[in-house]
This record gives C-alpha cells, sequence and structure tokens, in this order.
C-alpha cells in the first residue's frame, strides 16, 4: 500500500529565509508525486508534480521538489519566503498509471514571521 | 479554462438525513475524485469516477456513494449522515489516467 509522511506538523521561518519541507513516501512501483498548497477554507492548488525525468522539478511561486530514489523523498524546497506562503502544504503520492487516486500527507502548516 | 466547481459550498445538515454534493470538473476531463478532509483523518480518498464508472473506491461505508454522468458532471450522495460526516468534501479532476488533478474548493458540510 502506498503512504505518505510529512515528519514536520507545523514550521514557522522568517520572511525571506529559506524552506525545505520534508516529504517521505513508501510505494512498491514508480510513483507519481505532488505537491498542493491550501489557504484556509480553499481547496488545493498544485504546485509541482514529478512524473519521470529529471529529479529536480520546478513549480509555481520560486518552489522546487527534489526526488530522491534512495531515500523516498520528495522535499519541497523555496530559497526566500514571502508572508503570502503561509499555507498548508500536502506532499501526495499517486500510481503510476492512476493518479485520479493519490495518497496524501497528513500536511505541514508553514507560519511565515514578519 | 474554467477551474472545477462545486455546489454547495457550504450546508448544514441534521444526523439523519442524507445529502448530495455536486462537482462539475474543468471542460474536457473526463476523471472526477471524491475526497474528504477533516482534522483528525487528513485527507481520504472515497471514490473516483472515469468516464462514467467508478474505477477506484476508497474504504468508507456504503453510506458514500457517487456517480458520474454523460458530461462527466459528478454527484456524491451520503445517507443516514452521523457527526463524524462533518468535513470538507474536495472534488478533484484530472484528463486522464496518468495527468495531475486539480481541485474545487470543496463544500463544507457540518451535520449537526
Amino acid at each position: 500500500a502506498q503512504s505518505v509522511t510529512q515528519p514536520d506538523i507545523h514550521i514557522t521561518v522568517s520572511e525571506g529565509a529559506s524552506l525545505e519541507l520534508r516529504c517521505n513516501y513508501s510505494y512498491g512501483a514508480t510513483p507519481y508525486l505532488f505537491w498542493y498548497v491550501q489557504s484556509p477554507g480553499q481547496g488545493l492548488q498544485l504546485l509541482l508534480k514529478y512524473f519521470s525525468g529529471d529529479t529536480l522539478v520546478q513549480g509555481i511561486k520560486g518552489f522546487e521538489a527534489e526526488f530522491k530514489r534512495s531515500q523516498s523523498s520528495f522535499n519541497l524546497r523555496k530559497p526566500s519566503v514571502h508572508w503570502s506562503d503561509a499555507a498548508e502544504y500536502f506532499c501526495a503520492v499517486g500510481a503510476l498509471t492512476n493518479a485520479g487516486k493519490s495518497t496524501f500527507g497528513d500536511g505541514t502548516t508553514l507560519t511565515v514571521k514578519p | 479554462k474554467a477551474g472545477v466547481t462545486q455546489t454547495p459550498r457550504y450546508l448544514i445538515k441534521t444526523r439523519g438525513q442524507q445529502v448530495t454534493l455536486s462537482c462539475s470538473p474543468i471542460s474536457g476531463h473526463r476523471s472526477v475524485s471524491w475526497y474528504q478532509q477533516t482534522p483528525g483523518q487528513g485527507l481520504q480518498f472515497l471514490f473516483e469516477y472515469f468516464s462514467e464508472t467508478q474505477r477506484n473506491k476508497g474504504n468508507f461505508p456504503g453510506r458514500f456513494s457517487g456517480r458520474q454522468f454523460s458530461n462527466s458532471r459528478s454527484e456524491m450522495n451520503v445517507s443516514t449522515l452521523e457527526l463524524g460526516d462533518s468535513a470538507l468534501y474536495l472534488c478533484a479532476s484530472s484528463a486522464g489516467r496518468e495527468d495531475e488533478q486539480y481541485f474545487g474548493p470543496g463544500t463544507r458540510l457540518t451535520v449537526t
């Protein structure tokens, strides 16, 4: 069975500082990996995805993520955080041929200090 | 291109009642998935429909059901509502089996 672990429930960073959100997955085959962001009371917005190819993936809003198969990780990074980045972030894994059924991590809430 | 729309956005129901939620996918998308989001359980997959057929189902009781119409619009139904069904219900659409999902804003269901 596939699973996703986001070890950090809550992270606080100062505006302008760098950010890394951790994600570890468990999946028996080649995974599809996603990062989503959710603002309060809103749906999820896709930040980036990894299907295959280059293991460093660029997304929207200046985010990037690196797929490391040996560590079963797909960590999200941003070099300089903006106050508007405060939100909840979800990592998800989907089957190679079944992205419609994704398994999500429990999420990491990001607080940005001025 | 319009995004995924869900109606209604907010709903208050009483225990024992039933409810129907609606989802209109992005034009051209044939896959619609439903998720339940609660503070305690997080995001949990309910089911997925593709071309009017249920392709996947999560671990929810039979009170939760869904369907998809020929225009790809989907509805989910919850019968005999329980307090624990209070949640944000999210719908997501994708173009096909190997494509990423785009989420709607959700329907906030409160059961009293």
